[in-house]
Parts: structure tokens; sequence; C-alpha cells
């Protein structure tokens, strides 16, 4: 089974500021990669994905994230981050067969004035 | 509307109890998922349905039984309830089983054990 880490469990940062949410994944076959974001009382939301194609994916709201197979990476970048963007932020990688998710612990940002 | 809404919100219920927690999804999804938030906060996959077929089952204890009655509709009922039960359950659909669009998440059920 795969698994997915991400470190760290909160990021506090201040408004503007650029941030980098890292997330690893073990698994030694191709997988599809996303990261979720959860605002206060919400269920998960889509940020973005890589499935394949360019690792470079962005999201419409600026964030991006990078595909780095050789590293087995897929870390969230976000050059200026806004108040609005304070939430939880989950990693995801699918099994084998692509039809379920296996989650990071989630890494909560905590944009700061 | 709400994508994925699931039923209800918070419970709070005693060891030995038998409970319920209800999803439905309508966006005309193929597919449903069961999700378990520990403490630590990992979602792990329990059950997994596609057109109210089993598909996924992961290992969970037999007291934890999905049911689904049509391909909207995906309940959740928990037999002889135990205090490490206690987690917050998300149901999910997306369109299809192959993951490669997006999958809706409803906002979770926290389930108190007491």
């Amino acid at each position: 089974a795969q698994s997915v880490t991400q470190l760290d469990s909160q990021v506090p940062v201040f408004e503007e500021a650029p941030v980098e949410l890292r997330c690893n994944y073990s698994s030694s076959v191709s997988v599809y990669l996303f990261w979720y974001v959860q605002y206060p009382n919400q269920g998960l939301q889509l940020l973005l994905k890589y499935l394949s194609g360019s690792t470079l994916v962005e999201s419409i709201n600026g964030f991006e994230a990078e595909f780095n197979k050789s590293q087995t990476s897929f870390h969230l970048r976000k050059p200026s981050v806004h108040i609005s963007d304070t939430a939880e932020y989950f990693c995801a990688v699918t099994g084998s067969d692509f039809n379920k998710f296996y989650f990071g612990s989630g890494t909560k940002l905590n944009v700061k004035p | 509307d709400t994508a994925v809404s699931q039923t209800p919100k918070y419970l709070v219920t005693q060891m030995g109890n038998d409970k319920s927690i209800k999803c439905e999804q309508n966006l005309g999804h193929d597919t449903m998922y069961w999700y378990k938030q520990d403490s630590k906060k990992f979602l792990k996959i329990m059950f997994s349905y596609n057109n109210k077929e089993l598909i996924i089952n992961e290992t969970v204890p037999n007291r934890f039984s999905p049911k689904s009655p049509d391909k909207a509709h995906l309940n959740l009922h928990i037999n002889s309830l135990e205090l490490g039960d206690s987690a917050v359950y998300f149901c999910a659909s997306s369109p299809e089983q192959v993951l490669n669009t997006e999958a809706f998440f409803g906002q979770g059920t926290r389930l108190t054990v007491v």
C-alpha cells in the first residue's frame, strides 16, 4: 500500500509571504497525485491534481505543485498567501488501481496578518 | 445545493449502541466512498461502492455495514459501538471508479463514543 507523509503538521506564515507545504509518498508504480483543502466546518475540496504530462500543475487561486518522480514528492507552493488561504491541506495519492486515495495527515496553514 | 451531504453532522452515543450515518450525493456520480479520519488526521478508505455494488472493503470490522439503496445514497451502519470508533467519517463521491477526476467530499460526521 502507498503511504503519504506530510512532515509539517502546522505552518504559520505572514500574509503575502511565500509558502511551501511538503508532501512525500512511497510508491514504485504510477499514481495520481492530489492536493485537497479543507476549510473549517467544510468537506475536502480539490485544489489541484497531477495525472500525467507536465510535472507542474496549477490551481485557479495561485497554488502550484510539482511532481518530482525521483524524489517521490509533490510539494505545494504559493508565492504570496492571503488570509483566506488559512485552512488544512491534505496531500493524497491513488492506489495502483487508481480507485482509492491514500491521504497524508494534513498540514494546517495559518496565515497571519 | 450541497453536492454530498451527510447526516448527522455530530453524533454522541454510548458504547454498545448501534447507529447509522446517511450520505446522499446529487451529482449523478456512479461511485461513493466512506473514509474514516482518526485522531491523527489520517483519512483511510473504508468502503467503496460503484452503482450499488461493493467494490472496496478495506479490512473494516464487520460491525460496520455499508448499504447503498441506490447509486445516490451510501449509508453506514455501525453495530456495538466501541470507544475506538470515535472519529470523523467522510462520505465522498466520484464520477467513476478511476480517480482521474474530482472526488467530492461531504462535511464529515464527528462520531464520539462515550
